[in-house]
């Protein structure tokens, strides 16, 4: 099984609706991710999250809100998606090794139309 | 505002060659520097990785060049095999603090068999 686990893989949705995708881990780390991926544009950060009482804005965190439910698991939320928050949607976590590799999961791909 | 910049968008080499992808940053605060591999439906896995500290590092056909003093650091593959067919983003951090990874746009690499 994934380390990292993000569902589902592929939604398609309508403009104003409720999207929640999630993210649970099995590597025991407290910090989690959510960036998006857009060609041309690479990896931008949307929320994270250092342990359950502590959640913090990334740079691009408008129309998204996050939920830490537990240390394993991290959802975002997209209240009243829009057409261009269709996109490739990343959950990432990250130990407390010196290297500060983040570790992905497979990707949600959403698509708003 | 783009804090790392990628080039190119997308490269062609034959297998045997050597592919050079290069980033430049402005954030000299900046003191982590990984490159990660992006297979086609997958999530990004850290390649390799480099600290300021060193102006080259070596791990296999992979080489990351860093100069400091131009903000600029590139990876080389050497001897490029079909297999290392991904899209490679650059990455930079501080590896104090938050720990944010600011991406570059990402380079699509295809190798010609």
């Amino acid at each position: 099984d994934a380390d990292v686990t993000q569902t589902p893989r592929n939604r398609i949705t309508k403009t104003g609706k409720r999207i929640m995708l999630e993210c649970s881990q099995t590597k025991g780390h407290d910090r989690m991710y959510w960036y998006r991926q857009d060609p041309g544009l690479g990896l931008r950060l949307i929320y994270y999250s250092f342990d359950v009482k502590d959640i913090n804005k990334g740079e691009i965190s408008d129309g998204y809100s996050v939920s830490r439910q537990a240390q394993a698991k991290f959802s975002l939320s997209l209240e009243s998606a829009i057409p261009n928050q269709t996109a490739l949607y990343f959950c990432a976590t990250r130990g407390d090794s010196y290297t500060g590799e983040l570790f992905f999961g497979e990707g949600s791909r959403l698509t708003v139309l | 505002q783009q804090q790392v910049k990628q080039s190119p968008q997308s490269l062609i080499v034959q297998k045997g060659g050597i592919s050079i992808i290069n980033c430049a940053y402005e954030n000299t605060a900046f003191d982590y520097f990984p490159w990660y591999q992006q297979f086609p439906g997958k999530g990004p896995a850290l390649l390799i990785a480099i600290r300021p500290d060193v102006s080259e590092k070596k791990e296999g056909r992979f080489t990351i060049s860093f100069n400091k003093s131009a903000k600029q650091f590139s990876l080389h593959i050497m001897d490029s095999q079909p297999g290392d067919s991904a899209t490679y983003f650059c990455a930079a951090t501080t590896i104090q603090g938050a720990q944010k990874l600011v991406f570059g746009q990402g380079t699509r690499l295809t190798i010609n068999p």
